[in-house]
């Protein structure tokens, strides 16, 4: 079945770097667009950022510009983020979600990252 | 960066009663918004696409409407299942941004 399976979430000192992925199963990955979308603990949902279906363009947003890097290995059916430089605020669940045409119709069940000293 | 805001923050209605979710950009974003659905511990789900388009299985109680900078979600006849909280978003320029939400609750 269509899936997405995020992994390598967990608890890290604030400065340090930690690297999500995004396992996708059952769909023509190669194909969609892939974001990242995060929720702090009782909060709402915010985009954390984008990768074209090739990885040809990629945004960010404000908030973790320069310390994030998204990309994907499309051989590998396998969505990236790179986090460096984590600080608190950015304790979170992740999703991965995927869109052949925006808005994003397939989604993660997420993976919990935790900043704290 | 467009600023979307939801009311009401939270939305009390009896089952089988109707539902009423407005959100509202910060300038236009034509029909380029997206309705979500979020049950405790689980992910989004997608319910309405391009500001009335239902999603892939999504019942026909639940449907949007609106253009610009106002839309509106409307859940005609509440079911146990519907009581989440619901999140617009645009997806008309970057960076994509989404309301704070608007929950449902058992009155």
């Amino acid at each position: 079945q269509v899936q997405l399976v995020e992994s390598g979430g967990g608890v890290v000192q604030p400065g340090r770097s930690l690297r999500l992925s995004c396992a996708a199963s059952g769909f023509s990955f190669s194909n969609y667009g892939m974001h990242w979308v995060r929720q702090a603990p009782g909060k709402g949902l915010e985009w954390v950022a984008v990768i074209w279906y090739d990885g040809s363009d990629k945004f960010y947003a404000d908030s973790v510009k320069g310390r994030f890097a998204i990309s994907r290995d499309n051989s590998k059916n396998t969505l990236y983020l790179q986090m460096d430089s984590l600080r608190a605020e950015d304790t979170a669940v992740y999703y991965c979600a995927g869109y052949r045409r925006e808005p994003a119709d397939i989604w993660g069940q997420g993976t919990t990252v935790t900043v704290s000293s | 960066e467009i600023v979307m805001t939801q009311s009401p923050a939270t939305l009390s209605v009896s089952p089988g009663e109707r539902a009423t979710l407005s959100c509202r950009a910060s300038q236009s974003v034509s029909i380029n918004l997206a309705w979500y659905q979020q049950k405790p511990g689980q992910a989004p789900r997608l319910l309405i696409s391009l500001a009335s388009t239902r999603a892939t299985g999504i019942p026909g109680r639940f449907s949007g409407s609106g253009s610009g900078t106002e839309f509106t979600l409307t859940i005609s006849s509440l079911q146990s299942e519907d009581f989440a909280v619901y999140y617009c978003q645009q997806h008309y320029n970057w960076p994509r941004t989404f309301g704070q939400g608007t929950k449902v609750e058992i009155k």
